[in-house]
């Protein structure tokens, strides 16, 4: 059974770079990782997705390891904005026909000027 | 666009009463679900929906129930209210199963039981 694993929260400062790190051992062979953000009275909202090695979009870069047992997501040059919960998000294959999302509880960054 | 709608957005219930949510998508999604989010405890998913006319436990499905008569719309019911279900809960829907398409929330309904 997969298992999700992030810091509860990290702190930071306008102009760094963020790396958060999920560990999620006994992922499914076929599934991805995605990581999700959330401001207060938001519902989350996708950043990024990935499979292996790394994917970077407008927004974010994720880097996945080739055991694919963690991945890092990293948000550069982090402005007040980005104050949010982000969550990684992972398939765990099914259950019979119950599809199996193994979600973590999410690391609560807060940006500082 | 509207994507994700929920309504109500807020709600107080007495224990022991019935009441049902809905959630609206407009971007012709076959996937559905729905999560319940408490302090601490991250998501959890409730129920979810493959397609019109189906749907499938999650992994804290007991006390709810749900019913996807249209491809655009995902109902939650809660049978008989038990403050243990004072949360708040987002509907999501996707173009495939989660771990593979991103999903899309709603906003959120905030659901008190008394």
């Amino acid at each position: 059974l997969a298992k999700t694993t992030q810091p509860i929260s990290m702190d930071s400062y306008e102009g760094q770079e963020v790396n958060i790190t999920c560990s999620h051992n006994n992922i499914a062979t076929n599934d991805y990782i995605t990581w999700y953000q959330q401001f207060p009275s938001q519902g989350p909202r996708f950043i990024i997705q990935g499979y292996k090695t790394k994917v970077t979009n407008e927004v974010a870069s994720l880097f996945i390891p080739a055991d694919r047992k963690s991945s890092t997501l990293s948000l550069p040059r982090v402005s007040l904005s980005d104050t949010a919960v982000y969550y990684c998000l992972v398939g765990d294959g099914w259950a019979g026909n119950n599809r199996k999302l193994i979600w973590g509880l999410g690391t609560s960054l807060a940006v500082n000027p | 666009n509207a994507g994700v709608t929920q309504t109500p957005k807020f709600r107080v219930l007495k224990t022991g009463q019935s009441m049902t949510l809905l959630c609206a998508q407009d971007m012709n999604h076959e996937y559905m679900y729905w999560y319940r989010q408490d302090p601490g405890m991250g998501l959890r998913l409730i129920h979810y929906s493959v397609g019109e006319g189906t749907t499938a436990k999650g992994e804290v499905p007991d006390g709810y129930n749900v019913s996807r008569l249209k491809k655009q719309n995902f109902l939650l019911g809660l049978e008989s209210a038990a403050p243990s279900q004072t949360s708040v809960y987002f509907c999501a829907s996707s173009s495939s199963t989660g771990g593979l398409q991103p999903q899309h929330f709603g906003d959120g309904t905030r659901l008190s039981i008394l």
